[in-house]
């Protein structure tokens, strides 16, 4: 089965300065590549989606990156702020061939923005 | 629209009892559920596929005869976590396939079982 590996466990940037967070991906078919924002207790929420046929996509702070050779994909955030703050997770599945298809997680990133 | 309603949100029970938790899509049809477990600081993990009219598939590990799932209708699916241990404190959170690859979840339950 499909397995993600997140990179960083935890990140402390200043505010204003950029953050990466990187995952990489077993099942070549995969081909939805979505990122979760999720606050203590709270559901996952979509930041941001890329889909395989797309290497880049961007909205306003927030960017991803696909690699689908290497298998591996990114999340940018640009100008953070202390509210960015918080734990992300990426997640892959072949979603885009069926809604049976399960989404699988990476293991997360604690991001905290200093003031 | 894409609506998972998902209760109860909290749930304190003792160890031994048994526990069930819902998932509904309220505007949509899903024949397809999945559930997931989440302990603190740890990610989600997927603990069973829940498949409308027919059995569940459950992940490696999971044990089927202590996490029942029951998707009798195109808009409700059930978890129950029989004879509740401390150890099965934990998140559980239900989610949706939602088209064009896109995933929708419920708010998710948080048992402690004391």
């Amino acid at each position: 089965g499909e397995n993600v590996e997140q990179h960083p466990s935890t990140l402390s940037v200043q505010e204003g300065d950029s953050a990466v967070i990187k995952c990489t991906y077993s099942d070549s078919a995969s081909n939805y590549f979505p990122w979760y924002k999720q606050e203590l207790g709270k559901r996952p929420q979509l930041i941001i989606d890329i889909r395989s046929n797309v290497g880049e996509k961007k909205d306003q702070r927030i960017a991803v990156t696909l690699n689908k050779t290497a298998k591996h994909f990114s999340l940018h955030i640009t100008e953070t702020q202390p509210e960015d703050s918080a734990v992300y997770f990426c997640a892959a599945s072949m979603g885009l061939t069926g809604g049976g298809n399960k989404l699988t997680f990476g293991t997360g990133t604690q991001l905290k923005v200093e003031l | 629209g894409a609506v998972v309603s998902q209760h109860p949100s909290w749930v304190i029970c003792k160890s031994g009892t048994s526990v069930k938790i819902e998932c509904r899509s309220l505007d949509f049809q899903a024949t397809t559920m999945f559930w997931y477990r989440q302990f603190p600081k740890q990610s989600l993990m997927l603990m069973a596929t829940s498949n409308e009219g027919s059995k569940a598939t459950y992940e490696q590990g999971v044990e089927k005869d202590k996490f029942l799932i029951n998707h009798a209708s195109l808009t409700l699916s059930t978890l129950t976590v029989t004879s509740a241990h401390p150890e099965d404190s934990s998140f559980y959170i239900c989610s949706v396939a939602v088209g064009q690859g896109g995933y929708t979840f419920g708010s998710g339950t948080r048992l402690t079982v004391v």
